[in-house]
């Protein structure tokens, strides 16, 4: 069974940095690309960042190019996002979600639970 | 940038069927997929490349398009179907995913 379990929210000061975590089981994770999807308080699905499962080619979303850094250690079966300069904006639940293949550009055919990031002075 | 339109919702008896539709220029050239969310929970997929359900998804869910429009039906509408549906693509010359607006199902 396909578990993705994130970690790492919690409440941060506008500049500040967080990383949150994904840990993968139930499938070969290295075979994957992965994504963070982000959804802000009672707003709608916003795609934040994707990584391919073997060649690690990386895609951002115009919002958080140059602040979010997204990486995967293989083997650890663990997706990564490391968020600096952080905004009010960025405030959101954030969910881990997996790819049906190994490039970024196919479906989510699972997601995570996802965690919540707060933003508060 | 690139947008998906969807209708902020869609109210439906139960039995009936209910039509959610995803607009977005030149959506035929791109590979549409379509997502449940339902309050506290995370989005699961229902119908991906248009219009292929992944195991588990009933076949009251289906998926179509015609012209610059995706629509997702679905059939004989029950209770449990009520939740919040999103459209998605890969859009190709943005090298990045774009999730429609959202569309609130409500059964009455």
């Amino acid at each position: 069974e396909v578990q993705l379990l994130e970690s790492g929210g919690g409440l941060v000061q506008p500049g500040g940095s967080l990383r949150l975590s994904c840990a993968a089981s139930g499938f070969t994770f290295s075979s994957y690309a992965m994504s963070w999807v982000r959804q802000a308080p009672g707003k709608g699905l916003e795609w934040v960042s994707g990584i391919s499962g073997s060649d690690g080619t990386i895609f951002y979303a115009d919002s958080v190019k140059g602040r979010f850094t997204i990486s995967r250690d293989n083997s650890k079966n663990t997706l990564y996002l490391q968020m600096s300069s952080l905004r009010g904006e960025d405030r959101a639940v954030y969910y881990c979600a997996k790819d049906r293949g190994g490039i970024v550009g196919l479906e989510f055919d699972h997601w995570g639970q996802g965690i919540l990031v707060t933003v508060s002075p | 940038s690139y947008v998906l339109t969807q209708p902020p919702s869609v109210s439906v008896a139960p039995g009936m069927t209910a039509k959610i539709t995803c607009g977005g220029n030149n959506i035929g050239s791109e590979s549409v997929h379509w997502y449940q969310q339902k309050p506290g929970q995370a989005p699961v997929l229902v119908i991906y490349h248009d219009s292929n359900r992944p195991s588990g998804i009933p076949e009251r869910f289906s998926g179509s398009y015609s012209g610059n429009t995706a629509t997702l039906t679905i059939s004989r509408v029950e209770a449990g179907d009520e939740a919040d549906y999103y459209c998605q693509v890969w859009h190709t010359s943005g090298d990045h995913y774009v999730f429609g607006t959202g569309t609130k199902v409500t059964v009455l």
